[in-house]
């Protein structure tokens, strides 16, 4: 079961926006619309940020914000500000019978 | 607040196996809207999802790990359980245990516990 794919690495400055791809295929992003996005801080758990491709959990700032277009689901996160430094992992369903999931590679976002 | 938390070794012998618990606090495991499952993130890695359970006992593995995984709930006492056999120094990670909602996701997470197998 391949991970789906994302950059390893992004960096961006405090006040800029930043995307975060996640490629996957007609199997999974291509074909289900529950793309959900996760932040990693270190020794903390993934802690849920974006949901069904672009919908937010109360609490979390508006400054996340998600797409997706064919295979291919993004993040992007403006006004970039020091706390935003993390792991960033997206994930899909790979079938429309079960919840198998698969989660992309992970993204380590730099603040500069 | 629902909250979970892993229970368990944190060391394992090779060709043993792992064995984990989450306990749910704060919310029924008999949720209708909810599944339960684990991932996990070797160290430096990232996270793989091992599979889930409905509170009536369906549950879904990755097909990768379906051989060597049982994943079991016990609704009395609002637990579910991880089960990994002949493990390997492959399998030496943080182990998650998560509530999923179908659309939402991983919504609620443990905090993790690290498992590491020793030959």
């Amino acid at each position: 079961q391949s991970a789906l794919t994302q950059p390893a690495s992004v960096s961006g400055s405090p006040g800029q926006s930043i995307i975060i791809s996640c490629t996957g295929s007609s199997s999974d992003i291509g074909a289900y619309g529950y793309v959900s996005w996760y932040q990693e801080t270190p020794g903390k758990a993934p802690k849920l940020i974006v949901y069904d491709v672009s919908a937010r959990p109360s609490g979390v700032s508006s400054r996340f914000s998600g797409s997706k277009s064919g295979s291919t689901a993004s993040l992007t996160i403006s006004g970039l500000q020091a706390e935003d430094e993390a792991d960033y992992y997206c994930s899909s369903y790979t079938s429309s019978t079960t919840l198998d999931v698969r989660f992309g590679g992970g993204t380590k976002l730099t603040v500069l | 607040q629902l909250q979970l938390q892993e229970s368990g070794p944190g060391l394992v012998k090779a060709s043993e196996t792992l064995s984990l618990t989450c306990t749910v606090s704060g919310g029924s495991i008999s949720s209708v809207s909810s599944y339960w499952g684990w991932i996990r993130q070797p160290p430096g890695k990232g996270l793989e999802w091992i599979g889930n359970i409905y509170y009536s006992g369906s549950t879904y593995y990755n097909p990768s790990l379906k051989s060597r995984v049982t994943i079991s709930v016990d609704t009395s006492n609002n637990q579910f359980s991880l089960k990994l056999n002949s493990v390997t120094a492959a399998d030496t990670a943080v182990y998650y245990c998560a509530r999923q909602d179908m659309v939402r996701g991983f919504d609620y997470w443990g905090q993790g516990t690290l498992v590491a197998v020793s030959s």
